[in-house]
């Protein structure tokens, strides 16, 4: 059975530094996966997904990704970070059958 | 485009009530998901439809929870009778479908309250 571990619940950081968020995901099968964001009293935005090809996939709002199928993880990451960037992030595994698999979510929290 | 549209945004209702929330998909999507997102935790299916089809119920607690997509398009969640351990937001989301088309564009949720 798929399932998706975040490693971090919460992650603060200072504006303008890195920040990466850590995906942990199991499964038998080739996957797909997904970084979704959830601002407050909000449904989830999809920032980047991984279906095949190039290992770093790159999203929006200048958030990428890299899938390393040897330790099955599949981390974010931004360079240089925003207050606008304080949200809930959620890692999403698929084995292609349309079912989306979570993990419990990493509030990110920026401070000036 | 208009994205997927869920009503209501909150209820409050007493125990043992019956609610139901309705979500209406992107247009021309012919996957609609039913999530349930408990308070600190990532959404958790409950049912996936393949147009008007059913086709992964198994995580939906039927002995009080009921949905319908009429004709493939608008789809109803229903829960009867409410529990407190319902408390939670109710996402819709919808896909283009296909195997590798699994991008699920997401409503603002419905959040419920069961007091």
């Amino acid at each position: 059975a798929q399932s998706v571990t975040q490693l971090d619940s919460q992650v603060p950081v200072f504006e303008e530094a890195p920040v990466e968020l850590r995906c942990n995901y199991s499964s038998s099968v080739s996957v797909y996966l997904f970084w979704y964001v959830q601002y407050p009293n909000q449904g989830l935005q999809l920032l980047l997904k991984y279906l095949s090809g190039s290992t770093l996939v790159k999203g929006i709002n200048g958030f990428e990704a890299e899938f390393n199928k040897s330790q099955t993880s599949f981390h974010l990451r931004k360079p240089s970070v925003h207050i606008s960037d304080t949200a809930e992030y959620f890692c999403a595994v698929s084995e292609g059958q349309g079912n989306l698999i979570f993990g419990k979510g990493t509030k990110l929290s920026v401070k000036p | 485009e208009a994205g997927v549209v869920q009503s209501p945004r909150y209820k409050i209702i007493e125990k043992k009530q019956p609610v139901a929330f309705w979500c209406n998909p992107i247009s021309g999507h012919n996957t609609l998901y039913w999530y349930r997102q408990n308070l600190g935790q990532g959404p958790e299916l409950l049912i996936r439809y393949e147009n008007e089809e059913a086709v992964d119920d198994s995580q939906l607690p039927k002995d009080r929870f009921s949905a319908e997509r009429l004709k493939g398009v608008d789809s109803t969640l229903k829960i009867q009778p409410a529990e407190l351990g319902d408390s939670a937001v109710y996402l819709c989301a919808s896909s283009l479908g296909g195997i590798r088309n699994t991008e699920a564009f997401f409503g603002q949720g419905t959040r419920l309250t069961v007091v």
